[in-house]
Formats: structure tokens, sequence, C-alpha cells
């Protein structure tokens, strides 16, 4: 099982709002950086939001993060069939000494 | 720009050892301060990160899998090599080497991934 807990699938329609959380302990999320990853069909993932709500390079403002606690939260605005894609967040582990991720989100765009 | 590519065997047997390279271009691994990871992705399932090694040899493993895994580099090479002994069925997923600018920042370089397959 991931360290990190993550809903197994989301969905809403185009052109709404959608969260995907993550959830995980003192030890990985409340003490370090949280990290989210896109992985569209059949690709690596590529970085999404880094440092807890700083988008990465080339990616729109409808994407955003937030963080409190041992929880983090993944957000998109104004969804669009090309957002179809799995999601993970990820972040270093302090007890585990280990880069840690979650199981991933699968969204779908209705 | 910078690009990491994967390569190692599609097929092994089980209690065989597994060698993966990830070559790189667009930086030198000898003259920049960069920090190279494996993380695999079973089917179907989520990532899992298993080694790192540092600009300066420093070297990191999964706890679990740590008596398995050897990370290595050759600078001359812009190489980084991953080896994991014992390979089991369970071990088959795709493996992935990614790139942090920094000790503590995202994997934001990632290779294509090479997908192994463990079996008889």
């Amino acid at each position: 099982q991931s360290v990190l807990t993550q809903p197994p699938s989301v969905s809403a329609a185009p052109g709404q709002k959608v969260t995907i959380s993550c959830s995980g302990s003192s030890s990985n999320i409340e003490s370090n950086y949280i990290f989210w990853y896109q992985q569209l069909p059949g690709t690596a993932p590529k970085p999404l939001i880094e440092n807890n709500d700083k988008r990465s390079s080339g990616i729109p403002d409808r994407f955003s993060g937030s963080k409190s606690g041992t929880s983090a939260t993944l957000a998109i605005t104004g969804l669009q069939t090309g957002d179809e894609a799995d999601y993970f967040c990820g972040t270093w582990d302090n007890s585990l000494s280990a880069w840690v991720f979650g199981g991933g989100t699968k969204l779908t765009v209705l | 720009q910078v690009t990491l590519r994967e390569s190692g065997p599609a097929l092994v047997k089980p209690t065989q050892t597994l060698t993966l390279t990830c070559t790189f271009s667009g930086l030198s691994l000898s003259t920049s301060a960069i920090f190279v990871s494996w993380i695999r992705q079973s089917p179907g399932k989520g990532l899992e990160w298993l080694a790192r090694i540092d600009w300066d040899d420093d070297k990191y493993y999964s706890t679990s899998l740590k008596t398995r895994l050897t990370i290595s580099k050759d600078t001359s090479k812009n190489q980084v090599v991953l080896t994991m002994t014992n390979m089991d069925p369970v071990d088959t997923a795709t493996y992935y080497c990614a790139r942090q600018g920094y000790s503590s920042g995202p994997f934001d370089h990632w290779g294509q991934g090479t997908l192994v397959m463990v079996s008889s």
C-alpha cells in the first residue's frame, strides 16, 4: 500500500472544478513540501505543482495546490478533456528516509 | 534540453539480476549538481521510489529494497546504472529514471520508462 492516500478516482464535467486529496502523516506531508505529478496515458509523469503550491514551468493557472497539516489538495478548474490523466502526490518521508507517493487518482472528464 | 533515456532488458527470469541504464543528454553528470533517482510503477499501480545517487556520489535506497539494489554513475558516459538482484515476478514494472535539480526539489525530468517483465 502507498504511504500517501489518494482517492482512486474522481470525475467531473468539462468546465467544472475538481479536487484531489492526498493524506499523509507528520513524518511526510506535515514536515516537507508536497509535489503533484500528472501522468497522461502511456507517458511518464510530469511535474504539476512543487513546494506545495507553486506551479511548475508551463502549467496553466487552472491547476493549484494547497497543504494543511498532514493533508494536501490539488484543484483543477475549467476542466478539459485533455486533463484526463492519473495524478500523483509525492513528498519526502523523514521516518522512512525515502521519497513516497500516493497511489494515484484517475481523473475522468465526463 | 535535458533528456533521460532508460535502457535494459524487457524480460528477466526469476532470481536473475536486472541491470538498467539511464543515459543523460543536455547536461553533464560531472559538472552539474544533480540528483538522479530510479522510480518504478507496477502495471496499473502507483509510483515507488527505489534509489537515488547525487552528483557528489552520495547514495540513498528504499529501506524495503536496500539489500537488493545498487546505484552507481559513470560520468564519462553520462550514465546512471541501477542493479537489482534476485528478481521476482512482483518486480514486473515500468522503471523510470528521473532527475531533481536540487536535493529536496521535484522530479522535474523523467525518462520515457522501460517495461521489465519478470517471468520464467
